[in-house]
C-alpha cells in the first residue's frame, strides 16, 4: 500500500519564478487536499479536491495559485511570481469519500519545501 | 478566540513519564478530533481519533474528550524519547458536501528527556 506521494521534494526558486507541485493520493482515495505549513504553525487549509472537482478553496490561496486535478487521481498545485512569503512546506492529503469515521480520516504525503530566494 | 488551541510549549517530561497534551477548541459542534505527531522537518503523522465524550486508549497513548468544556488531550504514558516530536490537535471543519478539512492547532513541541 503506497501512501501519498508528493514531488519535488525540496525546491528552491528565485522570486519571480513559477514552481509547480505534483500529488499522488492514495489510489483509492477521491478526496484531495492541499495544506501549507509554516514554521512553529499547524497546517492550514488551502485547496479540496473531490475527484476532479475543486470544490473548496480557501482565502489564503491567492491569485498566484491555482491547483488541478484533471482526471481524478493525481493534483497539481502552481505558484506563479512566486514571493518570499511563499516559502512553506506544501502538504497533500488524501481520504476516503464518507460522513463517518474513514471520511473524516486524513493522510498527509511527506510534503514539498519550497524555498523563494 | 483561535479555532484550535494549544499550549506551543516547549513541554519538557523525562523518560517513563506521563506526557499530557492539552486542545481547546471553539466549534460546540465539532464531533471528532484527530492528534498528529509531527518529527522535525517530517509531515504529520496520525495517531489517534476519538469521537465521544471519555477516553480512547491505542497502546501508550490515551486520548481524552470533554465536549462540554470543549477540551481534548492526549496522554503518552512511560515516555520515550523517541516521543519528542510536536503534537498536533486537529478538528475537521465542513468544506463542501459531507467533506471536512482539518484545522489544527499550533502544536505543542515535546520533549522527552533519557
Amino acid at each position: 500500500d503506497t501512501g501519498v506521494s508528493q514531488d519535488p521534494r525540496h525546491k528552491i526558486t528565485k522570486r519571480g519564478q513559477n514552481v509547480t507541485f505534483r500529488c499522488d493520493p492514495i489510489s483509492e482515495h477521491n478526496r484531495l487536499y492541499w495544506y501549507r505549513q509554516t514554521l512553529g504553525q499547524g497546517p492550514e487549509f488551502l485547496t479540496y479536491f473531490q475527484n476532479e472537482a475543486q470544490l473548496e478553496k480557501s482565502r489564503l490561496l491567492s491569485d498566484r495559485f491555482s491547483a488541478e486535478r484533471p482526471k481524478g487521481s493525481f493534483s497539481t498545485l502552481e505558484i506563479q511570481r512566486t514571493e518570499q512569503g511563499d516559502s512553506a512546506m506544501y502538504l497533500c492529503a488524501s481520504s476516503l469519500e464518507g460522513n463517518s469515521v474513514r471520511g473524516n480520516t486524513i493522510y498527509f504525503g511527506e510534503g514539498s519545501w519550497l524555498t523563494v530566494v | 478566540q483561535k479555532e484550535v488551541e494549544q499550549n506551543s510549549g516547549p513541554l519538557s517530561v523525562p523518560e517513563g513519564a506521563i506526557a499530557s497534551l492539552n486542545c481547546t477548541y471553539s466549534d460546540r459542534g465539532s464531533q471528532s478530533f484527530f492528534w498528529y505527531r509531527q518529527y522535525s522537518g517530517k509531515s504529520p503523522e496520525l495517531i489517534m481519533s476519538i469521537y465521544s465524550n471519555g477516553d480512547k486508549e491505542d497502546g501508550r497513548f490515551t486520548a481524552q474528550l470533554n465536549k462540554a468544556s470543549q477540551y481534548v488531550s492526549l496522554l503518552i504514558r512511560d515516555s520515550q524519547p523517541s516521543d519528542s516530536a510536536t503534537y498536533l490537535c486537529a478538528v475537521p471543519r465542513k468544506v463542501a458536501g459531507s467533506a471536512r478539512q482539518l484545522t489544527f492547532g499550533s502544536g505543542t513541541q515535546l520533549t522527552v528527556l533519557p
